[in-house]
């Protein structure tokens, strides 16, 4: 069964970027997975960031950007901030009647 | 702004049932697609089931499907999440959200599952 990959961990100091990827053990990743990005933070519950690989949720800082990285979806955080640490996750639309997330990436602002 | 509050959550034995809501405070709650993601104990996100607008269409995780039934009355505003012979591994938080074309835009606050004898 294919399984979405996500870095598990990542450190970006303050006011740097930082890129997570999203990808698949079968395949690539393209708009057609119409793929999102999730944070959450400690005793949150999500928020989604970026929708349908480069579309910023509302209220979500320019500093988030979506794309999609050769066979991978991204999210760029560009001038890091310290609340911007937590756990990033993929969503990806597996087809037409499946979702899939992928296992989360750890980010840590030092 | 649009908020969603789980309840039905608590301790269940294994095999047991639970019935999960969500009712979205929102007036034209049968424009919003809906789903159930799950949160299992330290660990990540995992989608539990969609929902179409009016109830016609209905999808699963396949690991689940067969035992939870997701369900919407849209006259209250409310989606269900119908959980029959729980196991140990179903504890956890569960989120309930919707969905506008592709986007998850808003979530509820949880509801906590446990499944213990």
């Amino acid at each position: 069964q294919t399984v979405v990959t996500q870095e598990p961990s990542f450190s970006v100091s303050p006011g740097g970027t930082v890129t997570l990827t999203c990808g698949l053990t079968s395949g690539s990743v393209s708009t057609t997975y119409y793929p999102t990005w999730l944070q959450q933070t400690p005793g949150q519950p999500p928020r989604t960031l970026i929708y349908n690989t480069n579309i910023r949720s509302s209220g979500v800082p320019d500093r988030f950007s979506g794309s999609i990285l050769g066979n991978k979806a991204a999210l760029t955080i560009t001038g890091a901030q310290a609340d911007d640490e937590g756990d990033y996750y993929c969503l990806l639309s597996m087809n037409p009647d499946t979702r899939m997330f992928g296992g989360g990436t750890r980010l840590t602002v030092l | 702004q649009v908020q969603l509050v789980e309840s039905g959550g608590g301790v269940v034995q294994p095999g047991g049932s639970l019935r999960l809501s969500c009712v979205v405070s929102e007036s034209t709650f049968s424009r919003y697609e809906m789903h159930w993601v799950r949160q299992l104990p330290g660990k990540g996100l995992e989608w539990v089931a969609f929902i179409g607008f009016d109830g016609s269409n209905k999808y699963y995780s396949g690991s689940l499907k067969g035992r939870f039934t997701i369900s919407r009355d849209n006259s209250k505003s409310t989606v269900f999440l119908q959980m029959n012979g729980l196991r140990s591994e179903d504890t956890g938080i569960y989120y309930c959200a919707t969905d506008v074309t592709w986007n998850f835009d808003h979530w509820g606050q949880g509801t906590l599952v446990t499944v213990s004898s």
